[in-house]
């Protein structure tokens, strides 16, 4: 089986601010792991992934995420935030083994409000 | 460059009615196809993929169907909507089914009443 932990529902910051949004994931070995963003009243849209190599990884709109084996986390961060960012980020989780190949996992989502 | 267009881009519809949802993907000959459901403030659910023509693979059972009848063309169907179908779909496609980005159309916001 396979999962995604999104534990924040929501967070607040102010502008200029570092934000970080947490991902935790379960699967049995290291899998493909993505971020999407979802402005309001949009659809989806990349902003990165993990597939191997360097565990930091850039992505678009100056985003950054580190996988990390050790706490089967993938959490995503940006300096300084600013009041464009708003909006509802998803962590989501690709299986590459066996049934699980090709097979995405969204987590709940993370509603992320930057105050001007 | 690929474009991805849905349609209708909102719908309201009757319980009990039917139901035609429509995606089209020019610049990419054979991509890989999918139907995500989001329901209102929830997360995403894969409800079908593609990866070639006459074929659709389906991932959740929720009275839905779904077909491709052309290398550019996913459709989602149902003859009877239920009230649990209200939500927003997204159709989406891939370069390959593995370890590939999601590009994800705009989206159609249906309300069933």
């Amino acid at each position: 089986a396979q999962s995604v932990d999104q534990p924040d529902a929501h967070v607040t910051l102010s502008e200029g601010a570092s934000l970080e949004l947490r991902c935790s994931y379960s699967y049995s070995a290291a899998p493909y792991l993505f971020w999407y963003v979802q402005y309001p009243g949009q659809s989806l849209q990349f902003l990165l992934k993990y597939i191997t190599g360097d565990t930091v990884v850039k992505g678009t709109k100056g985003f950054e995420a580190e996988f990390r084996k050790s706490n089967s986390s993938f959490n995503l961060k940006k300096s300084p935030a600013h009041w464009s960012d708003s909006a509802k980020y998803f962590c989501a989780l690709e299986g590459n083994t066996g049934a699980n190949t090709g097979k995405l996992t969204f987590g709940h989502g993370t509603i992320l409000r930057v105050h001007p | 460059a690929q474009t991805i267009h849905q349609w209708p881009v909102a719908e309201i519809k009757a319980v009990g009615s039917p139901l035609s949802l429509g995606c089209t993907i020019k610049g990419k000959s054979s991509p890989n196809l999918y139907w995500y459901w989001q329901a209102t403030g929830g997360t995403l659910q894969q409800l079908f993929y593609s990866i070639t023509v006459g074929q659709v693979e389906s991932v959740v059972q929720l009275n839905l169907s779904a077909s491709r009848p052309k290398d550019d063309q996913f459709i989602l169907s149902t003859e009877k909507l239920l009230l649990s179908h209200s939500g927003f779909y997204l159709c989406a496609w891939s370069l390959d089914i593995s370890a590939e980005t999601l590009y994800f159309g705009s989206g159609t916001r249906l309300t069933v009443l």
